[in-house]
């Protein structure tokens, strides 16, 4: 079974460039998108295929993905931004999705 | 615009059964994928069950398989997920979501619906 392994938690302070990163076995070979939850919502969609933003979604919000870690970068980090972020993968050989477990981003 | 509202959740005892529906509106929900996606109070996200756009091929997380099945009915622009059997350790959010065109991720979540199994 394919895991993915995110830090418990990151901490910047407002300005600052946050990175979330996100570690599988050969990750690089397979596409990773990121979700943002807020406490009470639902996850929205913030990256998908390594580095491309949705609609809607703020520049600041990047993303790349490359040997054994995919990273989800957040540049000029505001309050707004404070959140749980998770990666997720697709395990093409069973059809099935696996997230890792989650990092939240605390805002100093 | 996309929406997807769950209903159908509650409080249940173990070993009982319970059927959530997700209504779809805003897309032509016969032409993609769906799924199912829990969360633990306080835990992550757990992937739970894909249904292909048109029902024929099922896919589930272990952790369900066997006792979870995902249906649709692209008539009625609806998903379900049968729980059977259920346990204290199902006890979530369960959110269903759909699955993105190239069938990756998931692009659109609706807001969930609580599952609680207590005794």
């Amino acid at each position: 079974s394919y895991v993915l392994t995110q830090p418990p938690s990151v901490s910047v302070a407002p300005g600052q460039t946050a990175r979330i990163t996100c570690g599988g076995n050969n990750i690089g070979s397979k596409s990773v998108h990121w979700y943002q939850q807020k406490p009470g919502q639902a996850p929205v969609l913030v990256v998908y295929d390594d580095s491309d933003r949705p609609s809607g979604i703020p520049e600041r919000f990047s993303g790349s993905n490359s040997g054994y870690t995919a990273t989800l970068t957040i540049s000029r980090v505001e309050a707004g931004d404070e959140a749980d972020y998770y990666c997720q993968v697709w395990d093409s050989s069973s059809d099935h999705r696996k997230f890792g477990g989650g990092t939240k981003l605390t805002v100093l | 615009q996309v929406q997807l509202v769950e209903s159908g959740g509650g409080v249940v005892q173990p070993g009982r059964s319970l059927r959530l529906s997700c209504a779809a509106s805003g897309f032509t929900f016969s032409s993609y994928g769906m799924h199912w996606v829990r969360q633990a109070p306080g835990k992550g996200l757990e992937w739970v069950a894909l249904i292909w756009y048109d029902g024929k091929k099922k896919y589930y997380a272990d952790s369900v398989k066997g006792r979870f099945t995902i249906s649709r009915d692209n008539s009625k622009n609806t998903l379900f997920l049968q729980m059977n059997s259920l346990r204290i350790e199902d006890t979530a959010m369960y959110y269903c979501a759909r699955d993105s065109p190239r069938g990756s991720y998931f692009d659109y979540w609706g807001q969930g619906i609580l599952v609680t199994v207590s005794s």
